[in-house]
């Protein structure tokens, strides 16, 4: 595998379930990043982990907890969500956080979050 | 506030033509990158081209260019000769050297139609 990997592509939930996506990095890359993207709207930042600490929650519900038991693998557990909650959720990494010259994101596939 | 602007929702395109794709910015950052990335219909979203403040000269790679013009904080992207292929969302980001974690900001994005 190479790049950046989501499982699964898409999910389909019930309000009450907990699932969880993961996310993996083939590419050696010490930063990782969730986004979600809805409909007609631009892609909101969630969480930012560099080399396993989380940097950032982007004002985040609790309903959404992340996890990066190291620098290749990034979860997002998801519990009770609401409708509103589905959307497009893609997992990116780069190589570090710091400094503006590339440090491109590259992104997986993403997961097709559907909340009944 | 939004910190990038991207005043086009859709364009169509024929293919063989040249299309720019409009993209301004706000920062108060004297450094600071600037990023194109494409989302076909699958969802992945593909890193395209980057430039830094500091450089001087226009980037490209292949097809794309980037039309920077720092005293107007915009951003331009260029696809020149467009193909079928080209046909996807396409979305302006950018990086601040200020906001030391490297949080990226995306634009709403403009969805290019290639036509034959």
């Amino acid at each position: 595998e190479t790049g950046v990997t989501q499982t699964p592509r898409h999910l389909v939930m019930g309000m009450t379930n907990k699932k969880s996506l993961k996310c993996e990095q083939h590419l050696g890359h010490n930063a990782m990043y969730w986004y979600k993207q809805s409909a007609k709207k631009p892609l909101e930042l969630m969480f930012v982990y560099s080399l396993e600490e989380r940097v950032e929650n982007n004002s985040v519900p609790s309903r959404f907890s992340p996890e990066c038991p190291n620098s290749s693998h990034l979860f997002l557990h998801l519990h009770t969500l609401q409708p509103e909650d589905s959307a497009l959720y893609l997992c990116a990494s780069s190589q570090d956080l710091f400094g503006t010259g590339g440090y491109e994101q590259y992104f997986g596939p993403g997961t097709r979050l559907t909340v009944t | 506030a939004q910190k990038i602007t991207q005043t086009q929702p859709g364009m169509f395109v024929q293919e063989k033509e040249a299309v720019t794709l409009d993209c301004t910015y706000d920062t108060s950052d004297q450094s600071y990158g600037l990023f194109w990335y494409k989302q076909p219909s699958s969802g992945e979203m593909i890193f395209l081209i980057y430039q830094g403040s500091y450089d001087e000269q226009n980037a490209t790679e292949g097809r794309y260019s980037l039309n920077f013009q720092k005293a107007r904080k915009s951003a331009n992207l260029v696809i020149s000769a467009s193909q079928l292929g080209d046909s996807a969302m396409y979305f302006c980001a950018m990086r601040e050297q200020g906001d030391s974690w490297g949080k990226f900001q995306f634009g709403a994005g403009t969805q290019v139609v290639v036509t034959p």
